[in-house]
């Protein structure tokens, strides 16, 4: 079974700093997704980024990119010019892709708590 | 498109009734996903549907729990009885992931609260 970790419960960082949130995982796949979400207080769960593991190319979404590392099985998510509005839960998703059954376990990790500090 | 729709946002039952949460999925979307979010386990997945045919249910916890999805716009999550360590936000997510453009998206959640 895939498994992710976040080793990092919760990190804080200064208003316009850059910050860096650790994400690794377990499989044996070659073909699979994987994801950032964020959580902010009003609950909703909010897609930040995607990379599928078939691309060498890194993906971004404006202050937010990821160093995925496909060997080591590292997606770590880095949050430039940090925001108030960027203070939530972000949990780290791994999708598995296998033949007809897209999706098969979509699973999370246990999330990192970031604090931006005015 | 209005997105992964849930009812109700929140329920307060009695312990020993049924609990019914429902979810639209976003049109096109042929993946289906129910999750259970608590403070102790996190999210847990608890059963995926593929083209409306239920694929994995092994993290439905217990025989109380059942869902279904009659339609590829339609999916419900029931719980019979409920009992208060069911306690917890419910989550549904819909998922496209036809090559080349992968995406999946939750709903707002349902929060239950078993008295």
């Amino acid at each position: 079974a895939q498994t992710v970790t976040q080793s990092q419960p919760e990190m804080s960082v200064q208003e316009a700093e850059t910050v860096t949130l650790s994400c690794t995982y377990d499989t044996s796949e070659n073909n699979y997704y994987l994801f950032w979400y964020k959580q902010p207080p009003s609950r909703q769960m909010i897609l930040v980024i995607r990379q599928e593991a078939y691309k060498q190319q890194n993906a971004t979404e404006n202050r937010f990119s990821v160093n995925f590392q496909k060997a080591a099985k590292s997606f770590s998510l880095k949050i430039s010019d940090s925001q108030l509005g960027d203070t939530a839960m972000y949990f780290c998703a791994f999708m598995k892709h296998v033949g007809g059954h897209y999706g098969q376990n979509f699973v999370f990790g246990p999330g990192t708590r970031l604090s931006v500090l005015p | 498109d209005a997105g992964v729709i849930q009812s109700p946002r929140h329920e307060v039952t009695e312990m020993g009734q049924e609990v019914t949460l429902r979810c639209k999925p976003i049109s096109g979307h042929n993946s289906l996903f129910w999750y259970r979010q608590t403070m102790m386990r996190g999210l847990e997945l608890l059963i995926y549907f593929n083209n409306n045919v239920p694929i994995d249910d092994s993290g439905m916890p217990e025989d109380r729990f059942s869902a279904k999805m009659p339609n590829a716009s339609f999916s419900t999550l029931k719980i019979q009885p409920s009992e208060p360590r069911d306690s917890a936000v419910y989550f549904c997510a819909s998922s496209s992931l036809y090559r080349g453009n992968t995406e999946a998206f939750f709903g707002q959640g349902t929060r239950l609260t078993v008295v």
